[in-house]
């Protein structure tokens, strides 16, 4: 049972446009949303994140957007560049474990 | 400040082999987590510390994955015996206390079963 889907194994987006990754979540008890990055042989690295009580967070060229009523979050890169080119992991947390659960990762390409 | 290091970065061995992983967490981090990410996968965890105490281990396969964390500092994952089905990234990560957002993940150690 997948409760974070990332459908979307790939993107490919020309540099200096917009990326638009996609996230779609099933349970309702998540409280707090993560994005996070990964390049090959690294470790994931925090990105930005975004409470529930909230419906969109900035952090310069990032933004997150949540609608929890489609049970669903974005992240915006405005505008893209070469080094964006990675695999973007969602993660949700709900609960006092404060434990992810994390989707299948989305590849962005960014052509030059 | 030093980030999350693991050891080995890469090993390969042969089924019913056995195999362990080390983790040194961020200074001062309570909390650890081992996670196993098959390729095209999302981190899966298997067992997360808080200090030298496991606050779940469910989703480890305790008939053959054990895990333990020394004075609540480092930590070590051992898989006995290895199956084809284990190769993976294992990865480790810590987490500050009073932080409910951000794991710091070191880089993995890619594990191949042949």
């Amino acid at each position: 049972d997948q409760q974070v889907k990332q459908n979307s194994p790939s993107l490919s987006v020309q540099e200096g446009r917009i990326s638009i990754l996609n996230c779609d979540y099933t349970n309702s008890m998540f409280d707090y949303f993560l994005w996070y990055k990964k390049y090959p042989a690294e470790g994931p690295t925090f990105l930005i994140s975004i409470s529930s009580i909230k419906d969109k967070n900035e952090d310069g060229r990032f933004t997150v957007f949540l609608n929890k009523s489609a049970k669903h979050l974005s992240l915006h890169i405005v505008p893209s560049q070469p080094g964006d080119s990675a695999v973007y992991f969602c993660a949700a947390s709900g609960g006092s474990n404060y434990q992810l659960i994390w989707g299948a990762g989305t590849k962005l390409i960014i052509k030059p | 400040e030093a980030g999350v290091a693991q050891s080995p970065r890469y090993k390969i061995i042969e089924k019913r082999q056995s195999v362990a992983f080390w983790c040194n967490p961020i200074s001062g981090h309570a909390t650890l987590y081992w996670y196993q990410q098959i390729l095209g996968q999302g981190p899966k965890l298997l067992i997360q510390f808080q200090n030298n105490g496991v606050v779940d281990d469910s989703q480890l396969p305790k008939d053959r994955f054990s895990a333990e964390r020394l004075k609540g500092v480092d930590s070590t994952l051992k898989i006995q015996p290895a199956k084809l089905e284990d190769s993976a990234v294992y990865l480790c990560a810590s987490r500050p206390s009073g932080r409910v957002d951000t794991q710091y993940f070191g880089p993995g150690t890619r594990l191949t079963v042949l």
